[in-house]
C-alpha cells in the first residue's frame, strides 16, 4: 500500500499570498488530520476531516480551513499568510475508527513564508 | 487543559545502557496516551499506544494514571534507536485529535 502523500513537499510564499497543501490519505483511508509543527510550538493540530466533514478542529484562526472530497483526498489552504505561518504542515490518514487503526503520518510539506 | 511534558530535549546514553524518557500528561477525562518516533530522515510513526499494551521494538511503556505518566523504557539501547521521539494524548474516542509533548532526542553513542 501506498503511503500518506502530500504534495508540494516544499513552498515558498510572500506575506498575503495564499496557500493550499494536499494530501492523499493510504488507501481505504476516510480520515485525515492536519498537524502543524514548529520549532517554537511543536506539534499542534488543525482539523480532521472524515466522510468530507470536519470532525474535530484545532485553535487556529479561521484563516487556515480544509476540506476533504469524496475520494478522501484533503486539501488545507492558509490565506493571508504570515511570517509565523512558516512550518512543516502534516498530513496523516486513519480509517477514521481511532481504536481499530493507528494513525500514518505523510513527509510533510515545509512551508517558508517570506 | 490538555497537556504533555517531555522535560528533557537530549537524552544521550551508551549503547547497552537502559533508557527511560519520561512523559507527563494533565487531563481530566480519560486519555489514551501514544508514544510516536521520528527516524533519521524518515515520516512520523506510531511506536506504541498503552492501549495496546505491546512491546515494540524493546520499548515499553505503562501508563501510571496516579502520577500522570507515560514514560517509555527499554532495558538496553541499541545504536538504531537514536530519533526523536514524541509523547502524545488522545481522549477515547472514535476520532484522533492528538496532543503531542515537544519532543525529546535520544542519541544512542557506541
Amino acid at each position: 500500500k501506498a503511503g500518506v502523500t502530500q504534495t508540494p513537499r516544499y513552498l515558498i510564499k510572500t506575506r498575503g499570498q495564499q496557500v493550499t497543501l494536499s494530501c492523499s490519505p493510504i488507501s481505504g483511508h476516510r480520515s485525515v488530520s492536519w498537524y502543524q509543527q514548529t520549532p517554537g510550538q511543536g506539534l499542534q493540530f488543525l482539523f480532521e476531516y472524515f466522510s468530507e466533514t470536519q470532525r474535530n478542529k484545532g485553535n487556529f484562526p479561521g484563516r487556515f480551513s480544509g476540506r476533504q472530497f469524496s475520494n478522501s483526498r484533503s486539501e488545507m489552504n492558509v490565506s493571508t499568510l504570515e511570517l509565523g505561518d512558516s512550518a512543516l504542515y502534516l498530513c496523516a490518514s486513519s480509517t477514521g475508527q481511532a481504536q481499530e487503526s493507528p494513525l500514518h503520518f505523510g513527509n510533510g510539506t515545509r512551508l517558508t513564508v517570506t | 487543559a490538555q497537556r504533555v511534558t517531555q522535560p528533557e530535549k537530549l537524552l544521550s546514553v551508551f549503547k547497552g545502557a537502559p533508557v527511560e524518557l519520561k512523559c507527563n500528561y494533565s487531563y481530566s477525562g480519560s486519555p489514551e496516551l501514544f508514544w510516536y518516533v521520528q527516524y533519521s530522515r524518515q515520516r512520523l510513526q506510531l511506536l506504541l499506544r498503552h492501549i495496546s499494551r505491546e512491546s515494540i521494538k524493546g520499548f515499553t511503556a505503562d501508563l501510571n494514571k496516579g502520577e500522570t505518566s507515560f514514560h517509555l523504557k527499554k532495558p538496553f539501547a541499541q545504536e538504531e534507536d537514536s530519533a526523536m521521539y514524541y509523547c502524545a494524548l488522545d481522549k477515547v474516542d472514535s476520532s484522533y485529535k492528538l496532543i503531542f509533548g515537544s519532543g525529546t532526542r535520544l542519541l544512542v553513542r557506541p
